[in-house]
C-alpha cells in the first residue's frame, strides 16, 4: 500500500501560538487530501478536503481562519492550527487519495496536538 | 446528521470466535464502503472494502456482508485474535464526489485469550 506521512507525531504548544502539522504523501502524488479531527474514543470528523493548487474546502463548522490549510504541491498538505487554545487539543489525521486510480485513501499515522 | 451508524459501541470475543459489526447508511448514492482499523495513538488503517454490485467479499479472516435493500453492511472477523483488539470503523463514500468519507461511530473490540 501507498504510504503517508504526517509530522510530527505529537506536540505541545502554548496557548496562543499556532502549530503546523505536514502530511506527506511519500511515493504517489495525491491530488486530493484530507484532515481530519478525532476525539478521544469518537468518530475521525473531516475537517477539510484539499485539493492541490486550489483553497481547501471546509466543512460546515470549521473555522477556515483559524485551520489554515495549504496543499502547494502533489505530495504535501500542511494544517496550521492559528493561536492554538486548549480546546483544540485533539487528534488531527490527515489522509491523501491517488491522482489516479482508485478510491482508497491512505492515513497518516495522526499528531497527537496538546495546547496547555 | 449521522449518516452512518455502527454497532455495537464496544465488543468482546473469546480467542477464536467471530466478531461481528454492524453498519446501517441513509444515503443511497454512496457507493464505496470501507471498513478500517485502529490502534490507540495510530490513524486508521484500510481492512477491506467493498463496492455494491457485489453481496460479500473476503480477505482472509475478515469478510464485508452487503445488503443493497436493507442499507446495512456487516463486517466478520472469524477466528478472532487479540490481536485484533483494537477500534473498528465503517465508512461509505461516493466515488464520483470526491470521496469525501463519512465514518461511523466505531466499535472499540477486545479479544480476550
Amino acid at each position: 500500500g501507498a504510504v503517508v506521512s504526517q509530522h510530527p507525531s505529537r506536540v505541545i504548544c502554548k496557548s496562543g501560538t499556532s502549530v503546523k502539522i505536514e502530511c506527506r504523501s511519500l511515493d504517489f502524488q495525491a491530488t486530493t487530501m484530507f484532515w481530519y479531527r478525532q476525539f478521544p474514543k469518537q468518530s475521525l470528523m473531516l475537517m477539510a478536503t484539499s485539493n492541490e493548487g486550489s483553497k481547501a474546502t471546509y466543512e460546515q463548522g470549521v473555522e477556515k481562519d483559524k485551520f489554515l490549510i495549504n496543499h502547494a504541491s502533489l505530495t504535501l498538505s500542511t494544517l496550521t492550527v492559528t493561536s492554538a487554545h486548549p480546546e483544540d487539543s485533539s487528534f488531527y489525521i490527515c489522509s491523501a487519495k491517488r491522482a489516479q486510480g482508485n478510491t482508497e485513501a491512505f492515513f497518516g499515522q495522526g499528531t497527537r496536538l496538546t495546547v496547555v | 446528521q449521522q449518516q452512518v451508524k455502527q454497532s455495537p459501541q464496544s465488543l468482546i470475543v473469546q480467542k477464536g470466535g467471530i466478531s461481528i459489526i454492524n453498519c446501517a447508511y441513509e444515503n443511497t448514492a454512496f457507493d464505496y464502503f470501507p471498513w478500517y482499523q485502529q490502534f490507540p495513538g495510530k490513524g486508521p488503517a484500510l481492512l477491506i472494502a467493498i463496492r455494491p454490485d457485489v453481496s460479500e467479499k473476503k480477505e482472509g479472516r475478515f469478510t464485508i456482508s452487503f445488503n443493497k435493500s436493507a442499507k446495512q453492511f456487516s463486517l466478520h472477523i472469524m477466528d478472532s485474535q487479540p490481536g485484533d483488539s483494537a477500534t473498528y470503523f465503517c465508512a461509505a463514500s461516493i466515488e464520483t464526489s470526491g470521496s469525501r468519507l463519512t465514518f461511523g461511530e466505531g466499535t472499540q473490540l477486545t479479544v480476550n485469550p
